[in-house]
């Protein structure tokens, strides 16, 4: 059981926008930048968000990122076929003096 | 461009030992905080070890703290990490990474320990 709580799933259709949550506490979230990971099986994750809200460069526009207290969101507008995989949030967390992931959020486009 | 090649996984019993390598290439190693990360069959990213570029602080995981040992050569471009006293529920594909909280990942290496 992660200390960051995501869905275990999410879906939506071609176009749509989908969000996908990370609950945390003060500890991680709180007081610390949010990392969002995109990873599909035998593959290297891949970073999607930096700092809360950051794209790395090659990342589309039409994924997004945001923090609020002990929260934070992964919005992706637009969705297509090749958005199907597993997304995961990332934060240092004081209490374990550690990086924390979240249990992954599994995202199927139908 | 950043590149990062894990190696020395394979078949272990319990209790036996492995030593895994990152060989990266592409920025200024010493320059960069490195880390390990794996992921069990049917679970998700869990953060093992991080050390930092010029190795005086390292940090881990409840889960491996006594029998994993991270560590770093900046003249080979090397990141390791010592797996000891293995078992079963060691069992997954383990990832090097840039940075504390990775910007950049290799593709894994996988360890499997198995009697």
């Amino acid at each position: 059981q992660s200390v960051l709580t995501q869905p275990p799933s999410a879906s939506g259709t071609p176009g749509q926008r989908v969000t996908i949550s990370c609950t945390g506490s003060n500890s991680n979230i709180g007081s610390y930048h949010v990392y969002w990971y995109q990873h599909l099986p035998g593959t290297a994750p891949k970073l999607l968000i930096y700092r809360n809200d950051l794209r790395p460069s090659g990342v589309p526009d039409r994924v997004s990122g945001s923090k609020s207290g002990t929260s934070a969101s992964l919005a992706i507008s637009g969705l297509r076929s090749e958005d199907e995989a597993d997304y995961y949030c990332a934060v240092w967390d004081d209490s374990l003096t550690g990086v924390v992931f979240g249990g992954g959020t599994k995202l199927t486009v139908l | 461009e950043v590149h990062l090649v894990e190696s020395g996984g394979g078949l272990v019993q319990p209790g036996g030992s492995l030593r895994l390598s990152c060989a990266a290439s592409g920025f200024t190693f010493s320059d960069y905080a490195m880390t390990w990360v794996r992921q069990a069959p049917g679970k998700g990213l869990e953060w093992l070890s991080s050390i930092t570029g010029s190795s005086d602080y390292t940090n881990y995981a409840d889960s491996v703290k006594g029998r994993f040992t991270i560590s770093r050569d900046n003249s080979k471009n090397t990141l390791s990490l010592q797996l000891n006293s293995l078992r079963v529920e060691d069992t997954a594909v383990y990832f090097c990474a840039r940075d504390k909280t990775p910007f950049y990942w290799g593709q894994g290496t996988r360890v499997t320990v198995s009697s």
